[in-house]
């Protein structure tokens, strides 16, 4: 069982916004500044696509936003485009003895 | 270009040892963090282990404390990972990747896959 909870699917179709989530607690998510998102596409490792909540590294599409509220982080892709389906990992830093913490992953499918 | 190429994955039998190896290019090595993060088959991520620029700080998820020695040769780029006691739950793809800000893994390798099995 992961740390983080994150839904195991969600779908959309192209063009369309959609929201991911992931929950954690006081612990992580709530208590600091530090959530992540990546994309894995099948066999390949994983990217980057948001890190400290908000911001989006070098050359990742605006499509891409990060937000949180108390302990829930969220990750929203506008304008849904058939590459964006992969799964998709939240992680957070964490007061506890694990120093990062990863939701379960998120199957992004664009229909 | 930043490149972290891992290698020395294989299948081993339970309670047998490995070394993964992990040559970083691209960026000035000596100054971050560095990182492994695993990933079971069909499962999500797992931190597995951290180590600081000059290696006098380490720090291990839990189930591998006391198995797993994280080691980096700066004058080679170059990041080790040695797991004795290996148990059928430590099959998984093997990532190193590095660390930015405190927990942003801003770049990983392909990966090595390491299967633990009789």
């Amino acid at each position: 069982q992961s740390a983080l909870t994150q839904p195991a699917s969600v779908s959309g179709s192209p063009g369309q916004s959609i929201t991911l989530s992931c929950t954690g607690t006081s612990s992580d998510v709530g208590g600091y500044n530090y959530v992540s998102w990546y994309q894995q596409h099948p066999g390949k490792a994983p990217k980057l696509m948001i890190y400290e909540v908000t911001n989006r590294p070098s050359g990742i599409s605006n499509r891409f936003s990060g937000s949180k509220s108390g302990n829930t982080a969220s990750l929203t892709i506008s304008g849904l485009q058939a590459e964006d389906e992969a799964d998709y990992y939240c992680s957070s830093y964490t007061s506890g003895s694990t120093y990062v913490v990863f939701g379960g992953g998120t199957r992004l499918t664009v229909l | 270009e930043v490149q972290l190429v891992e290698s020395g994955g294989g299948l081993v039998q339970p309670g047998g040892s490995l070394r993964l190896s992990c040559a970083a290019s691209g960026f000035t090595f000596s100054t971050y963090w560095m990182s492994w993060v695993r990933q079971a088959p069909g499962k999500g991520l797992e931190w597995v282990a951290n180590i600081k620029q000059d290696g006098s700080e380490k720090y291990y998820v839990d189930s591998v404390k006391g198995r797993f020695t994280f080691s980096r040769d700066n004058a080679k780029n170059s990041l080790y990972l040695q797991m004795n006691s290996l148990r059928a739950e430590d099959t998984a793809v093997y990532y190193c990747a590095r660390l930015s800000d405190y927990s942003n893994f801003d770049y990983w390798g392909q990966g090595t896959l390491v299967t633990v099995s009789s």
